[in-house]
């Protein structure tokens, strides 16, 4: 089983409507989750971070499900700038910080 | 205030060779990591270096080294280069276990 998995789409959404991706993560001592975006040959950049609580900002909300290992990303009132590849990342866990990536899942937003 | 950077932006080297890629943190940050991704991939760790010590690793070869500096920047270093070590490798800052944010990438490609 790979250690962060995600549906690598593309997922094709008329702009406007709202997208949800889910990841699964294999290690439960994971202690730190986040969303990156990153544009084609462009560096990942840090989307947002992920809490038990469920965070939001602005049109974008996160959710973590531990007893699932499960983490979600929505999306509401999607733009054409929004047209991504969206990496779900986990870390920590034995005292391990390096980042753990998903392949990625690809969104494309149609006018 | 500048963010992550690298150096150089693009690389060809020839298959057996070695190369050395640097980069410089983010202001105030300590850790440095290293990831390799290939075409279509998520990022893939390489190491981590935090007060001038590697402090983990992925699962990637020997021929894979770095280096810390006093200044917190780091260099990544690759011997006897292989046709599959093309990618763009990315490096992030960090303070500890908190978000990485990533440089630009340096692209390389063996010929």
């Amino acid at each position: 089983r790979k250690e962060v998995e995600q549906d690598p789409g593309p997922f094709n959404v008329p702009e406007g409507a709202t997208v949800a991706f889910n990841c699964t993560y294999s290690n439960s001592a994971s202690q730190s989750f986040f969303w990156y975006r990153q544009d084609c040959r462009k560096e990942p950049k840090l989307l947002m971070s992920v809490y038990s609580s469920g965070n939001e900002d602005g049109r974008f909300t996160a959710q973590l499900n531990r007893a699932s290992q499960y983490i979600s990303l929505l999306i509401r009132d999607s733009k054409l700038s929004d047209s991504a590849t969206y990496l779900c990342v986990v870390a920590g866990g034995g005292g391990a910080d390096g980042l753990t990536f998903g392949k990625g899942t690809h969104l494309i937003i149609q006018p | 205030d500048a963010g992550v950077t690298q150096s150089p932006t693009h690389l060809i080297k020839t298959r057996g060779q070695q190369v050395t890629l640097r980069c410089s943190p983010k202001s105030g940050h300590d850790t440095v990591s290293w990831y390799q991704q290939a075409l279509g991939q998520g990022p893939q760790f390489i190491f981590q270096y935090y007060e001038e010590e590697e402090r983990q690793r992925g699962n990637f070869p020997d021929r894979f080294s770095g280096h810390q500096f006093p200044n917190y920047s780091s260099e990544l270093n690759v011997n006897a280069l292989l046709l599959g070590d093309s990618a763009l490798y990315l490096c992030a800052s960090s303070l500890r276990r908190r978000e990485a944010f990533f440089g630009q990438g340096t692209r390389l490609t063996v010929v």
